[in-house]
């Protein structure tokens, strides 16, 4: 199976920062690289998927970069609502493997 | 709006089967696969398969190979994922997701396995 790391494991930043997330995996994925944002006791909501491309209805302060093993999701000007656990996702190779998650405080 | 509705709690004892639904409303049914996604508690998600709901077909993680059933019913726009021989690691929410890249999923049913 193909290993999924994110790191950090748990971030803490301010309103109006700018934090990047990583997530690397195992083996070459293409760019076939999600992140979620996860909210306690809620689904997961999708906010890029193919490595890059922004879902409709997300802000575009968020934003995703990289291919192959190395992966990045940037978020500019934090905002309160940003505080929640985003995971990465690979969708090249079965099975389909997640981040371990990295907690994002606002403080 | 595309939406997802699964099927309620559940407590099961072990040894036990667990059926969960996913009902899709507003698109059309086959036109996306349908993922089944489970997250232990304070575990990362975890994903189990999909099925192909126009064909039928399956792609099954190994891990639960022999005792995962995914199947659907296109005439009800609902899939099923039915987990067999529960154990007390298999509690956790489950979700369903569909959609383009996974942008719509299900609001989780949760699955306890006690005695």
């Amino acid at each position: 199976d193909i290993q999924m790391t994110q790191f950090p494991s748990t971030l803490s930043a301010s309103v109006g920062d700018r934090v990047t997330i990583t997530c690397r995996a195992s083996q070459s994925i293409s760019n076939w690289l999600a992140w979620y944002q996860q909210n306690p006791g809620k689904a997961p909501k999708l906010l890029i998927y193919k490595a890059s491309s922004l879902e409709s209805g997300v802000p575009s302060r968020f934003s995703g970069s990289g291919s192959r093993t190395e992966f990045t999701l940037t978020i500019n000007n934090l905002q309160p609502d940003d505080s929640a656990t985003y995971y990465c996702q690979q969708y090249n190779t079965y099975p389909y493997t997640f981040g371990q998650g990295t907690k994002l405080e606002i403080k | 709006q595309v939406h997802l509705v699964q099927s309620g709690a559940e407590v099961k004892k072990p040894g036990a089967s667990v059926k969960v639904s996913c009902k899709a409303s507003e698109y059309t049914f086959t036109s996306f696969a349908i993922h089944w996604v489970r997250q232990a508690p304070g575990q990362r998600l975890e994903w189990m398969g999909w099925i192909n709901s126009d064909n039928g077909n399956t792609e099954l993680s190994q891990k639960f190979q022999g005792r995962v059933t995914i199947s659907s019913d296109t005439s009800a726009n609902t899939a099923y994922m039915e987990l067999s021989s529960l154990r007390s690691e298999d509690t956790a929410v489950y979700y369903c997701a569909t959609g383009h890249d996974f942008d719509i999923w299900g609001q989780g049913t949760m699955v306890t396995v006690s005695s």
